[in-house]
């Protein structure tokens, strides 16, 4: 069964650092998402990506967080300037359209990134 | 925004005994409705979902069922097992052609089902 993989699995940086986070989606997949999960707390939203652009954010994603899609296959998120409070399990996701207009179809998320800001 | 609520937090059942969980939502476009099964250290996974034209869902032994009206839908598991043991998401969001693409979770219930 295809699955979104992410890179790397644990990342350890600097406060102030910028990092990147590495996806990559279902390869018939055309939404992307990334969602995050601080320990022990519920999954957050993010942003959604389709068609090349961001398609919606959540309060989260301010100007410290982008998105790209560089290639025909990798999703990353960038983290320009690191807070310990951005220490967290970082999930990529993709989900392929809908069947008809308006129906939704599942998320996948892969393993994670596990971020650790110090 | 969207505003998922679940509960209980934490579930302890003995092995064979059903177990429920309750979301209720408040958001009345909502319209897609999946459950998630995450294991300690591991990525959520779907384990079942429901869309808003259905009032009940079954997969073997889980099913969901949706209240429309009330705004709230819920996992059952039947037969429990340990390897059932998990936190549990709920989450919800809205048609596809809206463009607000954000799944919104509950707070989630940790299940432990005791051999």
């Amino acid at each position: 069964e295809p699955e979104v993989t992410q890179t790397p699995s644990h990342q350890v940086t600097q406060m102030g650092q910028e990092v990147i986070l590495r996806c990559v989606p279902i390869s018939n997949h055309l939404y992307f998402y990334w969602y995050r999960q601080i320990l022990g707390q519920k999954v957050e939203f993010l942003v959604s990506f389709y068609n090349n652009e961001i398609s919606e954010k959540s309060e989260i994603f301010d100007d410290q967080f982008s998105v790209e899609r560089p290639d025909g296959s990798n999703f990353t998120l960038k983290i320009r300037s690191t807070k310990l409070e951005d220490s967290a399990m970082y999930f990529c996701a993709s989900s392929a359209l809908g069947f008809r207009t308006g129906e939704n179809s599942p998320l996948h998320f892969g393993n994670g990134t596990r971020l650790t800001v110090t | 925004g969207e505003n998922v609520e679940q509960h209980p937090s934490t579930l302890s059942v003995q092995e064979g005994d059903s177990a429920v969980i309750k979301c209720t939502y408040s958001d009345s476009a909502s319209n897609y409705f999946p459950w998630y099964k995450q294991e300690l250290g591991k990525r959520p996974q779907l384990i079942i979902d429901i869309r808003s034209n259905v009032g009940e869902k079954k997969d073997q032994r889980i099913a969901v069922t949706l209240n429309k009206t009330a705004k709230h839908f819920s996992l059952h598991i039947t037969e429990t097992q340990p390897e059932d043991s998990a936190v549990y998401f709920c989450a919800a969001t809205f048609p596809m052609d809206t463009g607000r693409r954000a799944l919104t979770f509950g707070s989630g219930t940790r299940l432990q089902v005791q051999p």
